[in-house]
């Protein structure tokens, strides 16, 4: 079975500094995806980085970075220089089986960021 | 990136109706579909996995008879949820991903807002 973990209900931060949301999963599989998606008051689903399992360096996207620690199995997301625009909900993802279409996508609990001017 | 459209954005039945929510992807054929629930203040719940040409395969817990879907075509997944009930209320969103690849990112609809009355 897999499960992902997300330890912070809510974080709050001063805007222009750096934020790091934990999150940790557990699975058996060998070749798995793990993804953050931001979720903002509206309820849409905003997909904001991918990390595979054998991808050997830390993926990046803009302002957002995956701190990826396979053998902690651990998939933090730094956020630099945080907006006021960052304030949402964020999920960690994970996927298993890299090369099949139907494997499912599952969520931890979320973190609510609150971002202070 | 990738669009899925999904349709109501929000609807309001009867308790004892049935209810219908497409799920579209506009720019891509998506062989599978994604279902899932969120309460608020929680996560998603997967609820089931569409197959285009094929029966659902629902999650552990959710009642088959209840939460209908169909994946008739590669770009549309509907469900409906039959004979409503004030706790079937919640939101419902839709994922759909594109033919295995190495971007493996799943795509959200915006999910519609069902309250039943």
């Amino acid at each position: 079975a897999q499960k992902i973990t997300q330890t912070q209900p809510g974080m709050f931060v001063q805007e222009k500094e750096a934020v790091t949301l934990d999150c940790t999963y557990d699975t058996s599989d060998q070749s798995y995806g793990l993804f953050w998606y931001k979720q903002p008051s509206s309820g849409e689903m905003i997909f904001l980085i991918y990390q595979g399992s054998y991808d050997e360096q830390n993926a990046t996207e803009g302002r957002y970075s995956l701190n990826f620690q396979k053998a902690r199995k651990s998939a933090n997301l730094v956020i630099s220089a945080s907006q006021l625009g960052d304030s949402a909900m964020y999920f960690c993802a994970m996927r298993e089986g890299r090369w099949i279409s139907a494997s499912k996508i599952i969520f931890g609990s979320g973190t609510r960021l609150s971002i202070r001017p | 990136g990738a669009v899925v459209s999904q349709h109501p954005s929000w609807v309001i039945c009867k308790s004892g109706t049935s209810v219908k929510i497409e799920c579209r992807s506009l720019d891509f054929q998506a062989t599978t579909m994604f279902w899932y629930r969120q309460f608020p203040k929680q996560s998603l719940m997967l609820m089931a996995t569409s197959n285009e040409g094929s029966k659902a395969t629902y999650e552990q817990g959710v009642e088959k008879d209840k939460f209908l879907i169909n994946h008739a075509s590669l770009t549309l997944s509907t469900l409906t949820v039959t004979s409503a009930h004030p706790e079937d209320s919640s939101f419902y969103i839709c994922s759909a991903r594109q033919r295995p690849n190495l971007n493996t990112e799943a795509f959200f609809g915006q999910g519609t807002r069902l309250t039943v009355v």
